[in-house]
């Protein structure tokens, strides 16, 4: 069974700084995918940023970024220069091609301090 | 990107009633369509998936007679709660996979806060 672990369970940092959120995920899959979501306090799911596991880039979408570690299992997105806007609740998911359904970390709690 | 809408995005209901909550796919063709529950401060929990036309597949440990779920057509989805009672209050959401999408899409609806009485 797959399982995505968020060891981080609430970060906060100052505006303008980077900051990392953890991700690891167990599976026997060869071929699946990887998200990050946030959830602000709308409650609305918002796509981050995904990453197809076969390609070894890196996936960049502006201020955010991932490190893919396939051989680790593990998947961090880094936000640089946070904004006050960043504040939410981040999850990791994964997802395979034999029934699409996501598989969700616990969520870390990010709060962006002025 | 695509919309899906959910209706209503807050009901509250007495204890015994039933719920009926609509997921749209609002410009586009949902083929699966996902309903998950979400707990305070808690990630969310996949309830069941449907596919237009055919049954639900529920998750383990989900009473199917208690939480019907509809999928008749490819834009509409409808998760009704029956007989609802104070613990099914929670947060609902509803996300879709539409027909010819690019493999990993999901589209989030924005919640159906429901509380029982």
């Amino acid at each position: 069974a797959q399982t995505v672990t968020q060891s981080q369970p609430e970060m906060s940092v100052q505006e303008a700084e980077t900051v990392t959120l953890s991700c690891t995920y167990d599976t026997s899959e060869s071929n699946y995918y990887l998200f990050w979501y946030k959830q602000p306090p709308s409650r609305q799911m918002i796509l981050v940023i995904r990453q197809e596991a076969y390609k070894q880039q890196n996936a960049t979408e502006n201020r955010f970024s991932v490190n893919f570690q396939k051989a680790a299992k593990s998947f961090s997105l880094k936000i640089s220069d946070s904004q006050l806007g960043d504040t939410a609740m981040y999850f990791c998911a994964f997802m395979t091609r034999s029934n699409y359904q996501l598989i969700w970390g616990a969520g870390t709690k990010l709060i962006i301090k002025p | 990107g695509a919309v899906v809408s959910q209706h209503p995005s807050w009901v509250i209901c007495k204890s015994g009633t039933s719920v009926k909550i609509e997921c749209r796919s609002l410009d586009f063709q949902a083929t699966t369509m996902f309903w998950y529950r979400q707990f305070p401060k808690q990630s969310l929990m996949l309830m069941a998936t449907s596919n237009e036309g055919s049954k639900a597949t529920y998750e383990q440990g989900v009473e199917k007679d208690k939480f019907l779920i509809n999928h008749a057509s490819l834009t509409l989805s409808t998760l009704t709660v029956t007989s609802a009672h104070p613990e099914d209050s929670s947060f609902y959401i509803c996300s879709a996979r539409g027909q010819g999408a690019v493999d990993n899409e999901q589209f989030f609806g924005p919640g159906t806060r429901l509380t029982v009485l």
